[in-house]
């Protein structure tokens, strides 16, 4: 059954360091988004891209990150000056869009700690 | 802008026994679309169901059903013949109509499954 992959599966980082978080939907989706989880609170939307555009954004989601799909499987999540507060499981998913397809298939999830 | 609220940060229920786990939300939509999702302890986020609003009847999958009170904004999660295997966080998730549409998440109940 295909699945989303991200890796790294942890990330570790200094404060003020850049960081790119990979993604890679299932093969004919066409809605990507990524999510955060603080330890121990709930999932929080970060952004949603299609057709490669930001869809929706949430108040997380400021100047310091941004998306890209580089290629026709990749879908990336940059941040690029951490904070200790980035500090978060980040969960990227994807759905085929359109239709009765309203599910959104979660990858595994990087853990970034920011020190 | 809508809000999901599972008011049980925890419970637990004996094997083979019968649990229900609570979720209201308030919204302005007509249509939207309802889910319970699990996250055991690798934290990957597992879709356990889903309800379309515009249904009535309430969806079933295996041993986890729902009870789905439009009017009331209820969607709680019945698991019966419960198993170890089924302890995890449970997060109740809000999906408004449309394309690329974010989910809105509940803040989580805790499951323990007790042998």
């Amino acid at each position: 059954e295909p699945e989303v992959t991200q890796t790294p599966s942890h990330q570790v980082t200094q404060m003020g360091q850049e960081v790119i978080l990979r993604c890679v939907p299932i093969s004919n989706h066409l809605y990507f988004y990524w999510y955060r989880q603080i330890l121990g609170q709930k999932v929080e939307f970060l952004v949603s891209f299609y057709n490669n555009e930001i869809s929706e954004k949430s108040e997380i989601f400021d100047d310091q990150f941004s998306v890209e799909r580089p290629d026709g499987s990749n879908f990336t999540l940059k941040i690029r000056s951490t904070k200790l507060e980035d500090s978060a499981m980040y969960f990227c998913a994807s759905t085929p869009g359109g239709g009765s397809s309203h599910e959104q298939y979660f990858g595994p999830g990087t853990r970034l700690t920011v020190t | 802008a809508q809000t999901v609220t599972q008011s049980q940060p925890e419970m637990s229920v004996q094997e083979a026994e019968t649990v229900t786990l609570s979720c209201t939300y308030d919204t302005s939509e007509n249509n939207y679309y309802l889910f319970w999702y699990k996250q055991p302890p690798s934290r990957q986020m597992i879709l356990v169901i889903r309800q379309e609003a515009y249904k009535q009847q309430n969806a079933t999958e295996n041993r986890f059903s729902v009870n789905f009170q439009k009017a009331a904004k209820s969607f709680s999660l019945k698991i019966s013949d419960s198993q170890l295997g089924d302890t995890a966080m449970y997060f109740c998730a809000f999906r408004p109509p449309g394309s690329a549409r974010q989910l809105t998440f509940g803040s989580g109940t805790q499951l323990t499954v007790l042998p």
